[in-house]
Protein backbone atom coordinates (compact mmCIF):
# COMPACT_ATOMS: atom_id res chain seq x y z
CA UNK A 1 0.00 0.00 0.00
CA UNK A 2 1.07 3.46 -0.90
CA UNK A 3 1.28 5.73 1.88
CA UNK A 4 0.47 9.60 1.51
CA UNK A 5 2.10 11.71 4.36
CA UNK A 6 0.79 14.94 4.60
CA UNK A 7 2.70 18.57 5.97
CA UNK A 8 1.91 20.23 8.42
CA UNK A 9 -0.85 18.65 10.41
CA UNK A 10 -2.54 22.42 10.93
CA UNK A 11 -1.38 25.20 9.28
CA UNK A 12 -2.52 28.56 10.79
CA UNK A 13 -2.63 31.49 8.53
CA UNK A 14 -4.31 34.87 8.04
CA UNK A 15 -6.69 35.79 4.86
CA UNK A 16 -4.66 37.06 2.44
CA UNK A 17 -1.42 34.64 2.64
CA UNK A 18 -0.07 32.04 1.14
CA UNK A 19 -0.81 28.58 1.83
CA UNK A 20 1.73 25.54 1.16
CA UNK A 21 0.65 22.07 1.73
CA UNK A 22 2.84 19.10 0.56
CA UNK A 23 1.85 15.39 -0.16
CA UNK A 24 5.05 12.96 0.30
CA UNK A 25 4.44 9.44 -1.10
CA UNK A 26 6.08 6.47 0.32
CA UNK A 27 6.46 4.98 -3.60
CA UNK A 28 6.55 7.27 -6.90
CA UNK A 29 2.99 7.84 -8.03
CA UNK A 30 4.11 9.63 -11.02
CA UNK A 31 1.39 12.42 -11.26
CA UNK A 32 -1.49 10.47 -10.48
CA UNK A 33 -2.03 12.71 -7.40
CA UNK A 34 -4.91 14.46 -6.66
CA UNK A 35 -6.53 17.52 -4.02
CA UNK A 36 -9.33 18.01 -1.96
CA UNK A 37 -10.95 20.38 0.43
CA UNK A 38 -13.55 19.36 2.86
CA UNK A 39 -15.70 21.71 4.32
CA UNK A 40 -17.22 20.52 8.46
CA UNK A 41 -20.11 18.31 7.54
CA UNK A 42 -19.48 18.36 3.72
CA UNK A 43 -18.13 15.88 1.34
CA UNK A 44 -14.63 16.62 0.05
CA UNK A 45 -14.50 18.74 -3.24
CA UNK A 46 -12.35 17.99 -6.15
CA UNK A 47 -9.66 20.71 -6.48
CA UNK A 48 -6.52 19.61 -8.19
CA UNK A 49 -6.24 15.83 -10.54
CA UNK A 50 -3.01 14.54 -11.71
CA UNK A 51 -0.80 16.92 -9.78
CA UNK A 52 -1.60 19.83 -11.88
CA UNK A 53 -4.50 20.22 -13.43
CA UNK A 54 -7.42 22.61 -11.67
CA UNK A 55 -10.51 20.86 -11.79
CA UNK A 56 -13.72 22.08 -12.98
CA UNK A 57 -15.12 25.54 -11.29
CA UNK A 58 -11.88 25.63 -9.38
CA UNK A 59 -10.24 29.19 -8.61
CA UNK A 60 -6.92 29.77 -10.25
CA UNK A 61 -5.73 31.19 -6.87
CA UNK A 62 -5.37 26.59 -6.17
CA UNK A 63 -2.46 25.41 -8.03
CA UNK A 64 -0.82 21.93 -7.83
CA UNK A 65 2.84 20.84 -8.47
CA UNK A 66 5.47 18.07 -8.33
CA UNK A 67 5.89 14.20 -9.50
CA UNK A 68 7.14 10.91 -8.24
CA UNK A 69 6.99 11.24 -4.45
CA UNK A 70 6.77 14.88 -3.21
CA UNK A 71 3.76 16.88 -4.15
CA UNK A 72 2.59 20.39 -3.04
CA UNK A 73 -0.92 22.10 -3.19
CA UNK A 74 -0.99 26.15 -3.34
CA UNK A 75 -3.13 28.50 -2.45
CA UNK A 76 -1.84 31.99 -3.73
CA UNK A 77 -3.61 34.26 -1.08
CA UNK A 78 -6.49 32.70 1.43
CA UNK A 79 -10.25 33.69 1.18
CA UNK A 80 -12.14 33.25 4.30
CA UNK A 81 -14.01 30.37 2.26
CA UNK A 82 -10.39 28.40 1.72
CA UNK A 83 -10.20 27.46 5.85
CA UNK A 84 -10.78 23.69 5.96
CA UNK A 85 -8.68 20.26 5.55
CA UNK A 86 -7.70 19.27 2.57
CA UNK A 87 -6.48 15.90 1.18
CA UNK A 88 -4.18 14.33 -1.32
CA UNK A 89 -4.94 11.04 -2.99
CA UNK A 90 -2.88 8.37 -5.18
CA UNK A 91 -4.32 6.32 -8.14
CA UNK A 92 -1.09 4.72 -9.22
CA UNK A 93 -1.21 1.64 -7.26
CA UNK A 94 -4.93 1.32 -5.94
CA UNK A 95 -6.26 4.20 -3.70
CA UNK A 96 -5.33 5.68 -0.84
CA UNK A 97 -5.45 9.13 0.84
CA UNK A 98 -3.29 11.46 3.09
CA UNK A 99 -4.30 12.25 6.43
CA UNK A 100 -5.27 15.74 5.68
CA UNK A 101 -3.99 19.14 6.66
CA UNK A 102 -6.15 21.52 8.21
CA UNK A 103 -5.97 25.40 7.38
CA UNK A 104 -7.47 27.18 9.96
CA UNK A 105 -7.57 31.05 10.57
CA UNK A 106 -4.74 32.52 12.27
CA UNK B 1 -25.56 19.04 -12.74
CA UNK B 2 -24.56 15.67 -11.74
CA UNK B 3 -26.00 14.58 -7.64
CA UNK B 4 -25.49 11.83 -5.80
CA UNK B 5 -27.66 10.62 -2.49
CA UNK B 6 -26.87 7.88 -0.30
CA UNK B 7 -29.79 6.22 1.70
CA UNK B 8 -30.14 3.32 3.56
CA UNK B 9 -30.08 2.74 7.65
CA UNK B 10 -28.46 4.58 9.60
CA UNK B 11 -28.16 1.79 12.52
CA UNK B 12 -26.27 -1.50 12.00
CA UNK B 13 -26.27 -4.17 14.65
CA UNK B 14 -22.72 -5.58 15.23
CA UNK B 15 -21.78 -9.10 12.91
CA UNK B 16 -24.97 -7.98 9.99
CA UNK B 17 -24.88 -6.37 6.64
CA UNK B 18 -24.65 -2.77 6.23
CA UNK B 19 -26.28 -1.73 3.08
CA UNK B 20 -26.53 1.38 1.29
CA UNK B 21 -27.80 2.75 -1.70
CA UNK B 22 -26.77 5.43 -4.16
CA UNK B 23 -29.01 7.26 -6.74
CA UNK B 24 -27.49 9.01 -9.62
CA UNK B 25 -29.67 12.27 -11.42
CA UNK B 26 -27.96 14.65 -13.82
CA UNK B 27 -26.07 11.90 -15.90
CA UNK B 28 -26.25 8.41 -16.86
CA UNK B 29 -24.64 5.39 -14.87
CA UNK B 30 -22.56 4.62 -18.00
CA UNK B 31 -18.49 5.02 -18.58
CA UNK B 32 -17.50 6.14 -14.97
CA UNK B 33 -16.66 4.14 -11.56
CA UNK B 34 -19.61 4.23 -9.19
CA UNK B 35 -17.53 4.05 -5.68
CA UNK B 36 -17.77 4.59 -2.59
CA UNK B 37 -15.50 5.99 -0.09
CA UNK B 38 -16.27 6.17 3.88
CA UNK B 39 -14.86 8.47 7.00
CA UNK B 40 -14.98 7.60 10.55
CA UNK B 41 -15.79 10.73 12.91
CA UNK B 42 -12.81 12.90 12.86
CA UNK B 43 -10.58 10.85 10.49
CA UNK B 44 -9.42 10.79 6.86
CA UNK B 45 -10.83 8.77 3.95
CA UNK B 46 -10.67 5.45 3.11
CA UNK B 47 -12.11 4.69 -0.30
CA UNK B 48 -14.26 1.00 -0.59
CA UNK B 49 -14.22 0.44 -4.04
CA UNK B 50 -15.99 0.91 -7.21
CA UNK B 51 -18.45 -0.77 -9.52
CA UNK B 52 -18.65 0.02 -13.15
CA UNK B 53 -21.57 0.23 -15.11
CA UNK B 54 -21.23 -2.86 -16.38
CA UNK B 55 -20.92 -4.52 -13.11
CA UNK B 56 -17.22 -5.10 -13.17
CA UNK B 57 -16.26 -4.48 -9.26
CA UNK B 58 -12.68 -3.51 -8.05
CA UNK B 59 -12.55 -3.24 -4.03
CA UNK B 60 -9.68 -1.70 -1.38
CA UNK B 61 -8.19 -5.38 -1.27
CA UNK B 62 -8.34 -4.31 3.25
CA UNK B 63 -11.83 -4.93 2.46
CA UNK B 64 -12.27 -7.45 -0.48
CA UNK B 65 -13.36 -10.38 1.90
CA UNK B 66 -16.53 -8.13 3.31
CA UNK B 67 -17.69 -6.20 0.31
CA UNK B 68 -19.63 -6.23 -2.37
CA UNK B 69 -21.38 -3.80 -4.85
CA UNK B 70 -23.47 -4.06 -7.41
CA UNK B 71 -25.27 -1.65 -9.95
CA UNK B 72 -29.07 -1.25 -11.43
CA UNK B 73 -28.55 1.42 -14.91
CA UNK B 74 -32.03 1.21 -15.60
CA UNK B 75 -32.60 2.96 -11.97
CA UNK B 76 -29.67 5.35 -12.16
CA UNK B 77 -28.65 3.47 -8.57
CA UNK B 78 -25.40 1.62 -7.08
CA UNK B 79 -25.22 -0.63 -4.28
CA UNK B 80 -22.73 -1.42 -1.35
CA UNK B 81 -22.79 -4.01 0.82
CA UNK B 82 -20.64 -4.81 4.20
CA UNK B 83 -20.86 -8.12 5.43
CA UNK B 84 -20.53 -9.06 9.02
CA UNK B 85 -19.93 -5.40 10.45
CA UNK B 86 -18.02 -4.08 13.57
CA UNK B 87 -17.69 -0.80 15.20
CA UNK B 88 -14.62 -0.24 13.34
CA UNK B 89 -16.96 0.06 10.25
CA UNK B 90 -18.72 3.39 11.83
CA UNK B 91 -18.65 6.49 9.74
CA UNK B 92 -19.73 8.63 7.39
CA UNK B 93 -20.18 6.94 3.88
CA UNK B 94 -19.51 8.79 0.65
CA UNK B 95 -20.70 7.56 -2.84
CA UNK B 96 -18.90 9.46 -5.74
CA UNK B 97 -18.59 9.04 -9.09
CA UNK B 98 -15.11 8.39 -10.04
CA UNK B 99 -13.09 9.35 -13.62
CA UNK B 100 -10.46 6.55 -14.84
CA UNK B 101 -9.81 3.25 -13.66
CA UNK B 102 -8.03 3.71 -10.31
CA UNK B 103 -10.23 6.65 -10.41
CA UNK B 104 -10.22 10.45 -8.97
CA UNK B 105 -13.44 11.86 -7.69
CA UNK B 106 -15.36 14.27 -9.19
CA UNK B 107 -18.96 14.78 -7.92
CA UNK B 108 -19.74 12.93 -4.04
CA UNK B 109 -22.73 12.94 -2.56
CA UNK B 110 -23.54 14.27 1.11
CA UNK B 111 -23.16 11.27 2.64
CA UNK B 112 -24.69 8.86 5.39
CA UNK B 113 -23.48 8.28 9.00
CA UNK B 114 -23.89 4.45 9.63
CA UNK B 115 -23.17 3.73 13.21
CA UNK B 116 -22.49 -0.01 13.82
CA UNK B 117 -23.34 -0.71 17.93
CA UNK B 118 -26.21 -2.91 19.60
Amino acid sequence: EIVLTQSPATLSLSPGERATLSCRASQSVSTYLAWYQQKAGQAPRLLIYEASNRATGIPARFSGSGSGTDFTLTISSLDPEDFAVYYCQQRSHWITFGGGTKVEMK
Amino acid sequence: QVQLQESGPGLVKPSETLSLSCTVSGDSVGSYYWSWIRQPRGKGLEWIGYVYHTGNANYNPSLKSRVTMSVDTSKSQFFLKVRSVTAADTAVYYCARGVDWLPRFDYWGQGTLVTVSS
